[in-house]
């Protein structure tokens, strides 16, 4: 079967940098993606690695590694409007995706 | 603004009622999305069409039915509304279905069923 699992809640300071993680069991790979999703608002598309390594854009980037079914969302320079949700989804061998639970980010001044 | 209009944005319905979530897209996108979206859980996919004319069911279809007549448009109908339908219904859509499938959301329609 396919899981993903990420913590529930974390908890950072303002001008820190916090490192979300986000692991997966999936018998089909086609790729990971992080979303994040502001309180009652639309999902909006982050980053998607396909390869191993780090991906960079800016203040985020976020890294996979298939051999450990392992992926991380890395912000630096946080800032209080980063307190959002983070979603992990993962693109099983169907292309269809499937989404972890979210992490909830509270960044505290 | 290109995007993903979505209607209603909240809705009360008595349980029994038939209701249809509309979900419109400018993007000339080929795919398109219903995911809901409950507390503590991630996003389920209810159904989804690949291009105009094809549907597909998702993870949670039962309950729920799709058409898409045309390219910009997929409504979402419950035909008669249960109390553990009330959540979050996103409509979504991306360019196609293959690997770099970048989604693009409509703000959501709250629908509380009692």
């Amino acid at each position: 079967g396919q899981n993903i699992d990420q913590p529930t809640e974390m908890t950072a300071t303002e001008g820190a940098i916090v490192q979300i993680n986000c692991t997966y069991q999936t018998s089909g790979f086609n790729g990971l993606f992080w979303y994040q999703q502001h309180a009652g608002e639309a999902p909006t598309f982050l980053s998607y690695n396909v390869l191993d390594g780090l991906e960079e854009k800016g203040r985020f980037s976020s890294f996979l590694s298939r051999s450990k079914g392992y992926s991380y969302l890395l912000l630096k320079e946080l800032q209080m409007k980063d307190s959002a949700s983070y979603l992990c989804a993962l693109m099983d061998s169907n292309y269809q995706l499937i989404w972890g639970a979210g992490t909830k980010l509270i960044i505290k001044p | 603004i290109a995007g993903i209009t979505q209607a209603p944005t909240s809705q009360i319905l008595a349980a029994g009622r038939r209701m249809t979530l509309r979900c419109t897209q400018d993007m000339r996108h080929n795919a398109m999305y219903w995911y809901r979206q409950d507390l503590g859980l991630g996003l389920r996919l209810i159904h989804y069409s690949n291009t105009a004319g094809t549907t597909g069911k998702g993870e949670v279809p039962d309950g729920y039915s799709v058409s898409r007549a045309n390219t910009d448009d997929f409504p979402l109908t419950l035909a008669s509304a249960v109390p553990s339908q009330t959540s979050v219904y996103f409509c979504a859509s991306s360019a196609d279905n293959s690997g770099a499938n970048v989604l693009t959301f409509g703000a959501g329609s709250r629908l509380t069923v009692l």
